[in-house]
């Protein structure tokens, strides 16, 4: 049963366009939501991460929205640059677990066109 | 500062043979451990996982096995390999959950491809 559902698969953008990846859970448990990004050849790396007491986060162009009546959340991507063709990969966890493990969505393909 | 360090980069194998794939992190104690596989289309599936050494949970019955043998590292193994046991194979690790923003960190990957 997947955890976490994202979508979608694959986008293309536009240079200079806003790239927005959305998310969704089931587990009222979760209280941690990470996204990460990951270039070819390269392991995932943490890009932003967001807690469900608040609503938004913003770091540079990278902004987390995040829904918890809808148990949604989503990725927006601001003047969307070549550089930010990359698989991104949104997660979430229940901290407060034994383990405190990641459910990871199965990932967006971001290209963006120059 | 944390490192980690995964190898080999890429690994071709073919059916029947074992494999041993190898992770090792420093600059912290005590990690949590990790192994993932990537499939294409399917995200990151958690394979193994463990809190100390010698602690080993697995996730999905499968081929592999992992072990503990030190405190910063970890070791994915398999005695027969399958074509099924292609992808693309990460270990990381994290500081245990005490650390509520705790990121779960990646190596870059081994690239299995199973002949």
């Amino acid at each position: 049963q997947q955890q976490v559902k994202q979508s979608p698969q694959s986008l293309i953008v536009q240079k200079g366009g806003i790239s927005i990846i959305n998310c969704a859970y089931e587990n009222t448990a979760f209280d941690y939501f990470p996204w990460y990004q990951q270039f070819p050849g390269k392991g995932p790396a943490l890009l932003i991460a967001i807690r469900p007491d608040v609503s938004e986060k913003k770091e540079g162009r990278f902004t987390i929205s995040f829904n918890k009546s809808a148990k949604q959340f989503s990725l927006h991507i601001m003047d969307s640059q070549p550089g930010d063709s990359a698989t991104y990969f949104c997660a979430a966890s229940d901290r407060g677990s034994t383990l405190g493990r990641l459910y990871f969505g199965r990932g967006t393909q971001l290209t963006v066109w120059p | 500062s944390q490192t980690i360090h995964q190898w080999p980069a890429t690994l071709v194998q073919p059916v029947g043979s074992p494999l041993s794939l190898e992770c090792t992190v420093e600059g912290t104690s005590n990690p949590n451990l990790y192994w993932y596989r990537q499939a294409a289309g399917r995200g990151l599936q958690l394979l193994f996982y463990s809190v100390g050494i010698g602690q080993i949970s697995s996730e999905v019955p499968q081929n592999l096995s992992a072990s503990r043998p030190q405190d910063r590292q970890f070791i994915l193994s398999s005695k027969k390999l399958l074509l099924s046991d292609s992808g693309f194979y990460l270990c990381a690790w994290s500081v245990p959950r005490e650390s509520y923003n705790s990121p779960l960190h990646f190596g870059n990957g081994t690239r299995l491809t199973v002949t």
